[in-house]
C-alpha cells in the first residue's frame, strides 16, 4: 500500500514544453506540499495546500502551477520548461500544519534537454 | 534562515559512532530530522519540540538546545543501513508546515 504515490518516476523532456506530475496520498492527510531537490541535495519547500487551499507560496516562477482538486491530490503543471528546471521533485503530506510528520513520495525526476 | 549542519560529509566504520549538528541563527522552536538514501524519499527520523528534550530510536538519538538554537543527532553503533544523507529542518512561517532544510550531511558506513 503506497501511502504517497507520484507519477510519473521519470520525465524527460525538452526545453519549452509543458508537463505535469502528479500526487496522490491515501494517508487520510489534510496537507499536501511539493519540494525541489537540486542536484546538490538541497531540499527546497515549492507549496502547500490544505484542504484544496493555497497556504504557501515560495518565490518559484509562475510557470510553476499547483493545483489541488481534493486533498488527497496535489498536481503540479510546469510551463516552458527551462533547463534549470531539472531537478527531482517529491510531494509530500501531513495530518496538519505545524510541527507535524511530513511523509515524502518517491519523487519525480525531471530532466530537461 | 537555512540551518547549517556540520559536518557536511563523514565516513565511518560498521560499530562507530556519529554525531551530526544542525545550528540556526534564528530562534528554534522545533527541529525535525529526517535521513534520505541515495535515490530515495526522504523518511522521517523524529521531531523534537522542546528544549532540552531528548528522543531516541533503537541507536538514533537527537538533543535540541533551545538556546543555543541547536540540535544533534547521534547514531551509536552506525550499521550499514545507517548510509543516506540526514536533513535536520526547522519550522517558519507561522503554523504552515513550511520547513526550511539543512544542506545535509552525507553519511557513509563502511563494513
Amino acid at each position: 500500500d503506497t501511502a504517497v504515490s507520484q507519477t510519473p518516476k521519470y520525465l524527460v523532456t525538452q526545453m519549452g514544453n509543458d508537463k505535469s506530475i502528479k500526487c496522490e496520498q491515501n494517508l487520510g492527510h489534510d496537507t499536501m506540499y511539493w519540494y525541489k531537490q537540486d542536484s546538490k541535495k538541497f531540499l527546497k519547500i515549492m507549496f502547500s495546500y490544505n484542504n484544496k487551499e493555497l497556504i504557501i507560496n515560495e518565490t518559484v516562477p509562475n510557470r510553476f502551477s499547483p493545483k489541488s482538486p481534493d486533498k488527497a491530490h496535489l498536481n503540479l503543471h510546469i510551463n516552458s520548461l527551462e533547463l534549470g528546471d531539472s531537478a527531482v521533485y517529491f510531494c509530500a503530506s501531513s495530518l496538519g500544519m505545524g510541527a507535524v510528520t511530513q511523509y515524502f513520495g518517491p519523487g519525480t525526476r525531471l530532466l530537461v534537454l | 534562515q537555512q540551518p547549517v549542519q556540520s559536518p557536511q560529509a563523514v565516513i565511518l566504520r560498521e560499530g562507530e559512532d556519529a554525531v551530526i549538528n544542525c545550528s540556526s541563527s534564528k530562534a528554534l522552536y522545533s527541529v525535525h530530522w529526517y535521513r534520505q538514501k541515495h535515490g530515495e524519499a526522504p523518511v522521517f527520523l523524529m521531531i523534537l519540540l522542546k528544549g532540552g528534550e531528548q528522543k531516541g530510536h533503537d541507536k538514533i538519538s537527537a538533543s535540541f538546545n533551545e538556546k543555543k538554537q541547536q540540535s544533534s543527532l547521534y547514531l551509536t553503533a552506525s550499521q550499514l543501513s545507517y548510509s543516506g544523507t540526514y536533513f535536520c529542518g526547522t519550522p517558519t512561517g507561522g503554523n504552515t508546515g513550511k520547513l526550511i532544510f539543512g544542506q545535509g550531511t552525507t553519511l557513509q558506513v563502511k563494513p
